[in-house]
């Protein structure tokens, strides 16, 4: 089974903090994905990673980087958190394209609250 | 119009009924439309994926497909108490091979 994990399930921090968010896959994924949940907008997709040290934005970048030094790991940094970044935190991580399965496996997601 | 859009509900079905669960989008070149269920705190599981026109069938779930009028559905059967979820539709992005784009997600209530 692929496991992806997150660092944290539950997380406080107070506005100007820097915040890091870790995933770690455990299937040689090529593809992470950090996403943000809340409600009545669905999962918006913040960065995107298609291999080490590689990265694209998605829809909603701004006040996010990431890094991504080993294939298994991709983290989401918040250089100064703001209350606006309060949010459900879900990573995911989905095989090659043209391979067997396009799924994308979530870990269980860490809820961040920025006071 | 947002790019997925879904009834956010909740929907509210006896058990034993057919639940039947909606999805439209707006860009005609996707290609790759998935079903994912979403337990209250949990995070999402694929349920169905679907690429071509028509339906797919797999135990009680049922993907349909009609590209012409851009929406997909979900039928689930027998429905189960424990089927009690949030049903997220995503489609592929035309221009990336991994990226997908997420309706808001159905509550679907199952009622003893």
């Amino acid at each position: 089974d692929v496991k992806v994990t997150q660092s944290s399930r539950y997380l406080v921090k107070r506005t100007g903090e820097k915040v890091f968010l870790e995933c770690v896959q455990d299937m040689d994924h090529e593809n992470m994905f950090w996403y943000r949940q809340d409600p009545g907008l669905g999962l918006r997709l913040i960065y995107f990673s298609y291999d080490v040290k590689m990265k694209e934005k998605g829809d909603i970048p701004e006040g996010y980087s990431v890094s991504r030094e080993k294939k298994e790991r991709f983290s989401l940094i918040l250089e100064s958190a703001s209350t606006n970044q309060t949010s459900m935190y879900l990573c995911a991580s989905r095989p090659p394209a043209g391979g067997r399965t396009d799924t994308q496996y979530f870990g269980p997601g860490t809820r961040l609250t920025v006071l | 119009q947002k790019e997925v859009e879904q009834n956010s509900g909740p929907l509210s079905v006896p058990e034993g009924a057919i639940a039947s669960l909606n999805c439209t989008y707006s860009d005609r070149g996707s290609q790759s439309f998935f079903w994912y269920r979403q337990y209250s705190g949990k995070s999402p599981e694929l349920i169905m994926s679907i690429y071509s026109n028509g339906d797919k069938e797999d135990g009680r779930f049922t993907a349909q497909l009609n590209k012409a009028s851009q929406y997909v559905s979900l039928l689930i059967r027998d429905s189960q108490p424990s089927d009690s979820a949030t049903y997220l539709c995503a489609v592929n992005r035309r221009d990336s091979n991994y990226q997908l784009i997420w309706g808001a997600g159905t509550k679907l209530i199952i009622k003893p």
